[in-house]
């Protein structure tokens, strides 16, 4: 168990529709990641918050929004949903601001959009 | 462009035995390097880290080895066990004026035979 969870496990959704996926990092880490995983793409990193603010963003699609809030939590927002948008989303998170503090991932959210 | 690849796909080895894995990199500037494991059904697990400023790094069981004047990057696994069959993925750290970004490889899917 690597501390940092994330809900739902499992989401079934139609196209067009918008979700939220929710991580809580490991107690005292202040970054959260999120990465997509497809069979496709491989695991792909999407966005970076540290301490409440953004801090790296990579391929993330403009469908797609993120934010951390004051408890550290995370929230992944996905909207106007398409077929290709099924994949498995991780969140990590680590105790410092950049890629050389260890991360930890959380099991999944496996999203399916038909 | 940025890519990370891996030279093998799936690689079966005997319990016991000793496993390499491989993986290449194009980007020069990647000044950080990870290895993940990722079993069925659970997020990736960090098991190694080597900075481009090493040529070797040892943990337990594992050894990461950079070659930056070709761009490789391997994994070698001593004396493996059952527990080791999982997919393992390379990932290169980024920096670009501020931004940093991990780059995943594609992943190498090891089977351990009993």
């Amino acid at each position: 168990d690597s501390g940092v969870t994330q809900t739902p496990k499992h989401l079934i959704t139609a196209t067009g529709q918008r979700v939220t996926l929710r991580c809580s990092p490991r107690s005292g880490d202040l970054s959260v990641y999120w990465y997509q995983q497809s069979l496709d793409q491989g695991l792909q990193f999407l966005i970076q918050y540290y301490n409440g603010e953004e801090r790296a963003k990579g391929n993330i699609l403009e469908r797609f929004s993120a934010q951390q809030f004051p408890d550290l939590h995370s929230e992944l927002n996905l909207s106007s949903l398409e077929l290709g948008d099924s994949a498995l989303y991780f969140c990590a998170s680590s105790a410092g601001p950049n890629n050389y503090y260890e991360q930890y991932f959380g099991p999944g959210t496996r999203l399916t959009v038909t | 462009g940025e890519s990370v690849g891996l030279h093998l796909p799936t690689l079966s080895v005997q319990e016991g035995d000793n496993s390499i894995i491989n993986c290449a990199y194009s980007n020069s500037a990647s000044d950080y390097f990870i290895w993940y494991k990722q079993e069925s059904g659970k997020g990736p697990q960090f098991i190694i880290d080597i900075r481009s400023n090493m040529d070797k790094r040892q943990g337990q069981r594992v050894t990461v080895l950079l070659n930056k004047t070709v761009k490789h990057l391997s994994l070698q696994i001593a004396a493996t066990q059952p527990g080791d069959s999982a997919v393992y993925f390379c990932a290169e750290n980024i920096s670009n004026f501020g931004n940093e970004k991990l780059t995943f490889g594609t992943g190498t899917r090891l089977t351990i035979i009993p």
